[in-house]
């Protein structure tokens, strides 16, 4: 089963391009590496989904380097509805499927 | 509105109890995943049906039990409750099996007191 680890918390002011990195041990290179959104009292919302390289969709880009160790969730130029908590989610698809969160960093956007 | 209906929104029980929890899926959409949202635990994915068959098992106590009915409705049995299941509780879909986006229902807030 993977173990994902993120930062607790962290700060930025709007405008600026956050990266909140995920790091993950033990997954294969197929298993998916997806990002979640959520706010106070609100289900997760998708962000973005990738396994390999880099995506980007019209809200965040997804790095993800050769060793899959970790995956970071880049944010341009955030804005203070941005404000929320971020999850990481691995989906293991080798043996027995598992879906595993990453604890989830707060980030606070300031004006 | 992801499109994901869960119901009770809040719900109060007393230890030893037992609840049951609904989910409807969006329109289409196949698969129906179960999670846990506690303050010390972080999510914590319980089950995963698709199309009416269990698909995965993650941290699903024996006390919590799921199905996934003909019309694609789920429902989370909680029973013999204790306080530590005082949680949220949240549904999500998707179109299939894999690794599709889900979508997350509101939850619902459980209090066991």
């Amino acid at each position: 089963l993977a173990k994902t680890t993120q930062p607790i918390s962290m700060d930025s002011y709007e405008g600026q391009e956050v990266n909140i990195t995920c790091s993950h041990n033990n997954i294969a290179t197929n298993d998916y590496i997806t990002w979640y959104q959520q706010f106070p009292s609100q289900g997760p919302r998708f962000i973005i989904q990738g396994y390999k390289t880099k995506v980007t969709n019209e809200v965040a880009s997804l790095f993800i380097p050769a060793d899959r160790k970790s995956s970071t969730l880049s944010l341009p130029r955030v804005s203070l509805s941005d404000t929320a908590v971020y999850y990481c989610l691995v989906i293991q698809r080798r043996g027995r499927r598992a879906l595993t969160f990453g604890s989830g960093t707060r980030l606070q956007v300031q004006p | 509105d992801s499109g994901v209906t869960q119901t009770p929104k809040h719900l109060i029980t007393a230890t030893g109890q037992r609840v049951t929890l609904r989910c409807s899926p969006r329109s289409g959409d196949l698969s129906v995943y179960w999670y846990q949202q506690s303050l010390d635990q972080g999510l914590q994915f319980l089950i995963q049906y698709y199309n009416g068959e269990e698909r995965a098992k993650g941290n699903i106590l024996e006390r919590f039990s799921a199905q996934q009915f003909p019309d694609l409705h789920s429902e989370l049995n909680l029973s013999s409750l204790e306080l530590g299941d005082s949680a949220l509780y949240f549904c999500a879909s998707s179109v299939g099996t894999e690794e599709e986006t889900q979508y997350f229902g509101p939850g619902t807030r459980l209090l066991v007191l």
